[in-house]
């Protein structure tokens, strides 16, 4: 079964900073997907990045990049210069499968996070 | 604007009634999804479905049911077996040869009153 981890219920961090959130993972399987989404106060959930197990470089999207340790099994996001808007839970998920959707996703519990101006 | 489309954005369904969530894509995509979230949680997965006229139980299927007769829509009918509706639900949706994450709804709230 797989299991996902997100130890930090809460992170706090100044406007303009970067910061880590992070993810660490627990699969059987060697062909997996590791995605972070964004879920502001309104609800809906916003895709941000994707890790491919394959995939040799970590993912970057904008301010967004994935550092991703296989052998540790971690999939840490970091924003880079923090913005008043990225107040929000952020979560870290895994689908089963390589560059496919055939599989389910599963989710971990989320970290809040707060960007102070 | 091509998306998903959930509703109603609020819901209230009385002991011992079942209730149906609608949910509607524009995307084109072959999958669609049901996931629950409870406050200060992440998603639990309901139901999926791959392709019209199949779908699949998740993690938490019990007190809930799904049709997938067009590939637009993916209706959640939450019966009155599930003892604990109060929630929220996300729908998505996805294309199946894809690195993309899914594509969301805007939710229901679901309470029981």
């Amino acid at each position: 079964a797989q299991k996902i981890t997100q130890t930090q219920p809460g992170m706090f961090v100044q406007e303009k900073e970067a910061v880590t959130l992070d993810c660490t993972y627990d699969t059987s399987d060697q062909s997996y997907g590791l995605f972070w989404y964004k879920q502001p106060s309104s609800g809906e959930m916003i895709f941000l990045i994707y890790q491919g197990s394959y995939d040799e470089q970590n993912a970057t999207e904008g301010r967004y990049s994935l550092n991703f340790q296989k052998a540790r099994k971690s999939a840490n996001l970091v924003i880079s210069a923090s913005q008043l808007g990225d107040s929000a839970m952020y979560f870290c998920a895994m689908r089963e499968g390589y560059n496919t959707n055939a599989g389910k996703s599963t989710f971990g519990d989320g970290t809040t996070l707060t960007v102070k101006p | 604007d091509g998306g998903i489309t959930q509703s109603p954005k609020y819901l209230f369904r009385k002991e011992g009634q079942n209730v149906t969530l609608s949910c509607e894509q524009n995307l084109n995509h072959d999958a669609m999804y049901w996931y629950r979230q409870d406050p200060g949680q992440g998603l639990r997965l309901i139901y999926y479905s791959q392709i019209v006229n199949d779908f699949q139980k998740g993690d938490i299927a019990e007190g809930y049911s799904v049709s997938r007769e067009k590939k637009e829509s993916f209706p959640l009918t939450v019966t009155s077996a599930q003892k604990n509706p109060t929630a929220f639900y996300l729908c998505a949706s996805s294309i199946r040869e894809s690195n993309y994450g899914y594509t969301f709804g805007s939710g229901t709230r679901l309470t029981v009153v």
